[in-house]
C-alpha cells in the first residue's frame, strides 16, 4: 500500500510570508503527527489529528497551525514566515494513536527555506 | 515529562566493527522506547520498538537494542558495520496511556568507515 505521502517536497519563501504543507496519511490510518526537523533542535513535535480533532500540541506559537479532513489527509500552516521557521516539516501517520499501540510511519518531508 | 538523550551526535566506527549508539531516557513511567533511522533526504524509518515484553528487541538490519530499567538506557548495537548503515539514528520515547506524542532525541550520525 501506499505509504505517507508530503507535498511540496521542498518549498521556498520569503519572511512574512505564509506556507501550507500537505500531508496524506497511509490509507486506513486515522492519527495524523507533525514535526519540525532542523539540525541543531532534532525532531520537535508540533501537533497531532486524529478524526479531525487536534488531541496533542508542542510549544509552538500560534504561528504554526494544522488541521484534517474527514479523510485524514493534515495540512500545517505557518504563517508570518521567520527564517528560524527553515526546516524540514515531517509528517508521520499512525492507525489511532495509541502511545506504543501503532508506530508513526513518515513520510519523506517538505524541506521549507526561508529567505 | 518524558525526554530523550542520545550521546554523541556524531560517531565515527570501522566497516565490520562494533556499533554502539547510546540512548538515555526519562520517563514518569515505564516508558515506550523506539529507535528510527533516517537516510539522506528520506523520513524516519523504525528500526525496532520496546514495549515492555522482552528487555532485549530486535530489529531489521541486524540492529537490536536492550532496556535497562535501572539504567535508564536503551542503546542501540550492531556487531558488524556495513556501509548502508551509514545514516541518521534516533532514539524516541512515548508514554503509555495517552495519545501519540513521541519525543525523539537529536540524533547520532552514524558513520562508516570503509
Amino acid at each position: 500500500k501506499a505509504g505517507v505521502t508530503q507535498t511540496p517536497r521542498y518549498l521556498i519563501k520569503t519572511r512574512g510570508q505564509q506556507v501550507t504543507l500537505s500531508c496524506s496519511p497511509i490509507s486506513g490510518h486515522r492519527s495524523v503527527s507533525w514535526y519540525q526537523q532542523t539540525p541543531g533542535q532534532g525532531l520537535q513535535f508540533l501537533f497531532e489529528y486524529f478524526s479531525e480533532t487536534q488531541r496533542n500540541k508542542g510549544n509552538f506559537p500560534g504561528r504554526f497551525s494544522g488541521r484534517q479532513f474527514s479523510n485524514s489527509r493534515s495540512e500545517m500552516n505557518v504563517s508570518t514566515l521567520e527564517l528560524g521557521d527553515s526546516a524540514l516539516y515531517l509528517c508521520a501517520s499512525s492507525f489511532d494513536g495509541r502511545a506504543g499501540a501503532n508506530v508513526l510511519t513518515f513520510g519523506a518531508g517538505s524541506r521549507l527555506t526561508v529567505l | 515529562a518524558q525526554s530523550v538523550t542520545q550521546l554523541g551526535s556524531h560517531v565515527s566506527v570501522s566497516e565490520g566493527a562494533l556499533v554502539l549508539l547510546r540512548c538515555n531516557y526519562s520517563s514518569s513511567v515505564p516508558p515506550y522506547l523506539f529507535w528510527y533511522v533516517q537516510y539522506p533526504n528520506q523520513g524516519l524509518q523504525l528500526l525496532l520498538k520496546y514495549t515492555s515484553a522482552a528487555t532485549l528487541v530486535k530489529g531489521i538490519n541486524g540492529f537490536e537494542a536492550e532496556f535497562k530499567k535501572s539504567e535508564t538506557s536503551f542503546h542501540l548495537t550492531k556487531p558488524s558495520a556495513h556501509m548502508s548503515d551509514a545514516a541518521e539514528y534516533f532514539c524516541a520515547v512515548s508514554e503509555p496511556g495517552g495519545y501519540q506524542k513521541v519525543t525523539f532525541g537529536t540524533g547520532t550520525k552514524l558513520q562508516v568507515i570503509p
